[in-house]
């Protein structure tokens, strides 16, 4: 119930095309959803975040997508750039909770091409 | 601000060795966690402390695995003795409340 099934394990984009990577999580407790961005021999960095009080954020060309009724969140990157190209992962956890601690999906490389 | 500060960033070792980790948080952060990322099991929370007193260690594989925070500005991060299974890419990151993580830069492992 802990866990945060990440899909797809890599993904080829054509510069210009829409990256999409979901998550799906089981513990209905999780309330806080970021997405990290991690380039090679570098930690991951956040890059985007959303409570379920709301079913879309957006950051410029990056976008949360959230279901709350079916336990899914997705990452969509319009516009895909070169300069995109890292491991994504997606997370959750029990904001401000004393399980707060972030379980992180296993990770989808985002490769786009130019 | 400088980040989160990981030494050393490579770190080779022999076998049965002993290997400290160390990590400098940013200022003002009240969590520290410490992190495993290996290519067949993703990012693996270790430990992490509140305040410098440990919260969680059921992550830390086993016995040989050991970590302290003797103040808000300093954690480590030791294994004894090392095994190649070991090896791994271990990260540190702090944070003000459970949100927005900060990642150092990492310590890449490897035992031979």
């Amino acid at each position: 119930q802990q866990q945060v099934k990440q899909s797809p394990q890599s993904l080829i984009v054509q510069k210009g095309g829409i990256s999409i990577i979901n998550c799906a999580y089981e513990n209905t407790a999780f309330d806080y959803f970021p997405w990290y961005q991690q380039f090679p021999g570098k930690g991951p960095a956040l890059l985007i975040a959303i409570r379920p009080d709301v079913s879309e954020k957006k950051e410029g060309r990056f976008t949360i997508s959230f279901n709350k009724s079916a336990k899914q969140f997705s990452l969509h990157i319009m516009d895909s750039q070169p300069g995109d190209s890292a491991t994504y992962f997606c997370a959750a956890s029990r904001y401000g909770g004393s399980q707060g601690n972030l379980i992180f999906g296993k990770g989808t490389k985002l490769s786009v091409k130019p | 601000d400088a980040g989160v500060i990981q030494s050393p960033r490579h770190e080779v070792t022999e076998m049965g060795q002993e290997v400290t980790l160390r990590c400098k948080p940013i200022s003002g952060h009240d969590y520290l966690f410490w992190y495993r990322q290996t290519m067949m099991r993703g990012l693996e929370l270790l430990i992490y402390f509140n305040n410098n007193v440990p919260i969680d260690d059921s992550g830390m594989p086993e016995d040989r695995f050991s970590a302290k925070m003797p103040n808000a500005s300093f954690s480590t991060l030791k294994i004894q003795p090392s095994e190649p299974r070991d090896s791994a890419v271990y990260f540190c990151a702090s944070s003000l409340g459970f949100a927005g993580y900060t990642f150092g830069s990492g310590t890449r492992l490897t035992v031979v």
